[in-house]
């Protein structure tokens, strides 16, 4: 089964720190992963997805097979990037599979 | 649309009673998508429907709820006799196809109350 963790219910970090958000997932194929963002009152949204290997916000993320996890890293955290962030996975066609989210709270 | 549309945007529902939640889709996205956001749980997949294939229902929590599409675009999640517990907001959204390649484009949610 398809299954996302993500141990952190909330991290705070003050601003010009290092963030690294952690997500490890169960999957026996090769999943697709993505990190999904919510800022407050707004919808939630896609951030970045493994396959593109791209850096969006100054947010970054690999997937290491081995460890079987996918944290989102950002190397100095800036006040707005507070909000929730969600991992999730998806099986290629499949439903996409969220972890529980972490609260990410930058303090100035 | 611009967007998913969901409505109503919020309800509130006296335990026992039914509700029915309705998501508009993207026009043109075939793969939609129901999700369930409570505190302390995530974001909790309930129903998948893509195309004309048989749906998902691997998430849905009781035979009290249930989805429907109807003609591969707005969709209804109706939850029967509701429970202080159902209360959350019921996410609905939607992609192009299949899930690999396409960005999942998230409504704005339906908050339930169930009183």
């Amino acid at each position: 089964a398809q299954r996302v963790t993500q141990p952190e219910k909330l991290l705070s970090v003050f601003k010009g720190a290092p963030v690294e958000l952690k997500c490890n997932y169960s999957y026996s194929g090769s999943p697709e992963l993505f990190w999904y963002v919510q800022y407050s009152r707004q919808r939630l949204q896609l951030l970045l997805r493994h396959i593109s290997r791209e850096s969006i916000k100054g947010f970054t993320a690999d997937l290491n097979k081995g460890e079987t996890s996918f944290h989102l890293k950002k190397p100095f955290a800036q006040e707005e990037d507070s909000a929730m962030y969600y991992c999730a996975l998806t099986n290629y066609g499949n439903k996409l599979v969220f972890g529980a989210g972490t609260i990410l709270r930058v303090k100035s | 649309g611009a967007g998913v549309s969901q409505s109503p945007s919020n309800k509130v529902t006296e335990k026992g009673k039914d509700v029915e939640l309705r998501c508009d889709p993207i026009s043109g996205h075939t793969a939609l998508y129901w999700y369930r956001q409570s505190l302390g749980q995530g974001l909790e997949f309930l129903i998948y429907f893509q195309g004309n294939s048989a749906p998902d229902k691997s998430g849905l929590p009781s035979d009290r709820f249930s989805a429907e599409r109807t003609g591969g675009s707005v969709s209804t999640l109706t939850i029967q006799r509701t429970q202080q517990e159902d209360s959350a907001v019921y996410l609905c959204a939607s992609s192009l196809a299949r899930t690999s390649g396409n960005t999942i484009y998230f409504g704005e949610g339906s908050w339930l109350t169930v009183v």
